[in-house]
């Protein structure tokens, strides 16, 4: 079946620090893979999208994510964590024939000061 | 990107009433989507609304408990029918930006219902 995964329901790390937050996927064909945050009591912002080409993708707020086929992962990452970072952190990806996006679990992400 | 206005952004509702939800958009699209978002839960798919046809609704989910509008292209409305404390959820409205890979979220409808 079909279906993205976010493994770890919590990431935290120290202000500075790298962080990475994870994605996993299974969709026949070639993916359209997604992410999106959530900051405490607000709507969805998109990051940063994976469409074809380059396997590194650039996004918003210094937010990078990297495809890789052979592991089906498009992990989330950032080289240096802020404590506004704190937020929860979709995964998507858009399934063979549908328009619409399936969502992972969510990983909340918690940076320390 | 789309900018989308959710209207009421949050509400308390009595137990049996129903509620309808408006999505704005600030241009024209084709695919708008309803999402529902419970407390401490991942987004789920409620229903994919397009202008001039019927919205087409995912397994789970039912016009009578979520009838949705789609006069024209830049506006939506979800209702939330006969409403139990289950359906205490953010409701969100997206749509499917111009470039047509990318969709971009509202603030959501917060609603409690007691």
């Amino acid at each position: 079946a079909q279906s993205v995964a976010q493994p770890e329901d919590q990431v935290n790390v120290a202000e500075g620090n790298p962080l990475t937050v994870k994605c996993t996927y299974s969709v026949s064909g070639n993916p359209y893979l997604f992410w999106y945050v959530q900051y405490p009591n607000r709507g969805l912002q998109f990051l940063l999208k994976y469409i074809t080409g380059d396997n590194l993708v650039k996004g918003s707020y210094g937010f990078e994510a990297e495809f890789n086929k052979s592991q089906t992962s498009f992990h989330l990452k950032k080289p240096s964590a802020l404590v506004s970072d704190s937020a929860l952190y979709f995964c998507a990806v858009r399934l063979t024939g549908r328009r619409a996006l399936t969502f992972g679990s969510g990983t909340r992400l918690q940076v320390q000061p | 990107s789309a900018v989308i206005s959710q209207k009421p952004s949050r509400d308390i509702c009595q137990r049996g009433t129903s509620l309808t939800i408006q999505c704005q958009v600030d241009s024209q699209v084709t695919m708008m989507f309803w999402y529902r978002q419970q407390p401490g839960q991942s987004l789920t798919l409620i229903a994919t609304a397009n202008q001039g046809s019927e919205a087409t609704y995912e397994s789970g989910f039912v016009i009578d408990k979520f009838p949705i509008s789609r006069p024209n292209l830049t506006f939506s409305t979800l209702t939330v029918s006969n409403m139990s404390p289950e359906d205490s959820s953010i409701y969100l409205c997206s749509v499917e930006g111009a470039e047509g890979n990318t969709i971009y979220f509202g603030e959501g409808s917060w609603l409690t219902v007691v």
